[in-house]
């Protein structure tokens, strides 16, 4: 059984960097057959698709393209975990965020299971 | 990106009920649309892949259909605890994108 545990402080001052992680059980980082995202939830926008990190042969990322410049999600196969790193915040980053894992289908379909218990950042002098 | 329309976004049903939420796509998906259910403070549950694929463990009285871009989420015999939100996601383009949730009160 696959299991994400997050973990990262729940307030971060403007424009400082907030950073998370989410270690893995039951499957591996360096996995070919999946990927591994960052995905937050507020009230005002739902939730939206930060960023992923996979391994296929070499490591790759993928990001939000209204994110890209501001964000980072780099595996630790060290540690068998990855982590969001999401630079100069402001209060619209206020959200719940969460880990997930993505499972790669046909066509290159692909859906989130499972989810990290989430961690609720507050961005707020 | 891909918009994702949930209706009706929110719904209340007796114990016992057949409740219906319909996820629209602002272009074809073909079936690459999965559902989740989420309850106050935890995180999204897979229901439903592939438009009507069961994830393991789920109860079988929850049933996906649709393809392209019109799917519908069914629960029959609604039970108590299935009260929560529940959401569509499309798998097809990037970025995946979510639908804005359907909230289902338990009368």
């Amino acid at each position: 059984q696959v299991q994400l545990q997050q973990s990262g402080p729940g307030l971060v001052r403007p424009s400082q960097t907030l950073s998370l992680t989410c270690v893995i059980s039951g499957d591996s980082v360096s996995s070919n057959s999946v990927a591994w995202n960052w995905i937050r939830q507020s009230p005002s926008r739902g939730l939206e698709w930060l960023g992923r990190t996979y391994y296929r042969s070499k490591w790759y990322n993928d990001y939000a393209e209204y994110m890209k410049g501001r964000i980072s999600v780099s595996p630790d196969t060290s540690q068998n975990q990855f982590s969001l790193q999401l630079n100069f915040v402001t209060p619209e980053d206020t959200a719940v965020y969460y880990c997930a894992r993505e499972v790669i289908g046909e066509k290159y379909s692909s859906w989130y299971d499972p989810w990290g218990q989430g961690t609720q950042v507050t961005v707020s002098s | 990106d891909i918009q994702m329309t949930q209706s009706p976004s929110s719904v209340s049903a007796s114990v016992g009920d057949r409740v219906t939420i319909t996820c629209r796509a602002g272009q074809g998906v073909s079936r690459w649309l999965a559902w989740y259910q989420q309850k106050p403070g935890k995180a999204p549950r897979l229901l439903i892949y592939a438009a009507s694929t069961l994830q393991s463990g789920v109860p079988s009285r929850f049933w996906g259909s649709g393809s392209g871009t019109e799917f519908t989420l069914t629960i029959s015999n609604l039970q108590p605890e299935d009260f929560g939100t529940y959401y569509c996601q499309q798998g097809d383009g990037l970025p995946r994108t979510f639908g804005q949730g359907t909230h289902l009160e338990i009368k």
